[in-house]
């Protein structure tokens, strides 16, 4: 059964302080793995696509990076703004998202 | 661009109404468009997939008679939630894929009550 885990649950910064969230995965037939921010009550904001390991993108503050088995999300120098859940997905032939990391970054 | 707009934003019903929410795609052709559904604190979970002009695929264990998907035309699907229950409260969100290959677009998700 295809499977995405993302570490952790939540995550308490303090502005300026830099960290890694994960996204694991066990799916047959990856076609591409995406993040997304996804801020209360609204739908998710896309940020990234990847679709081999090896494969980097960066956005600002934000780099995601992708392996064989999981993805990582790097925030570089966080500010209280960058506080929302972050969301992975894979595609296969479908969307199958994780259960988000909620960061709370902090002045 | 790739702007997907979800109508409406809150909307609290009785038991046993039925209730309508709108997902439309702006400026781009949307053939195939998704509905999830989201628990407090929870991931996306997909419900159906929606394709113009013919019926929806559902995801197992999602009640087709009670959630009523349509997709009368390249920018436009509809859920309907039939006789809602309070059961059924819950945040809804639709995605399309705009074929840019920068993913899915969603909308900005409706959160339904039933009370």
């Amino acid at each position: 059964e295809d499977q995405v885990t993302q570490s952790p649950e939540a995550l308490r910064l303090q502005e300026g302080e830099s960290s890694s969230l994960n996204c694991s995965y066990t799916v047959s037939g990856l076609r591409g793995l995406f993040w997304y921010r996804q801020d209360p009550g609204k739908g998710p904001e896309f940020l990234f696509t990847l679709y081999s390991a090896g494969e980097e993108k960066e956005k600002e503050r934000l780099k995601a990076t992708l392996t064989k088995k999981e993805s990582f999300l790097h925030i570089t120098a966080p500010k209280p703004e960058d506080s929302a859940t972050y969301l992975c997905a894979v595609y296969t032939d479908k969307l199958i998202f994780g259960t988000g990391t909620r960061l709370q970054v902090f002045p | 661009g790739a702007v997907v707009s979800q109508h409406p934003s809150r909307v609290i019903c009785k038991s046993g109404t039925s209730v309508k929410i709108e997902c439309r795609s702006l400026d781009f052709q949307a053939t195939t468009m998704f509905w999830y559904r989201q628990f407090p604190k929870k991931s996306l979970m997909l419900m159906a997939t929606s394709n113009e002009g013919s019926k929806a695929t559902y995801e197992q264990g999602v009640e087709k008679d009670k959630f009523l998907i349509n997709h009368a035309s390249l920018t436009l699907s509809t859920l309907t939630v039939t006789s809602a229950h309070p059961e059924d409260s819950s945040f809804y969100i639709c995605s399309a894929d705009t074929g840019t290959g920068y993913g899915y677009t969603f909308g900005s998700g409706t959160r339904l009550t039933v009370v």
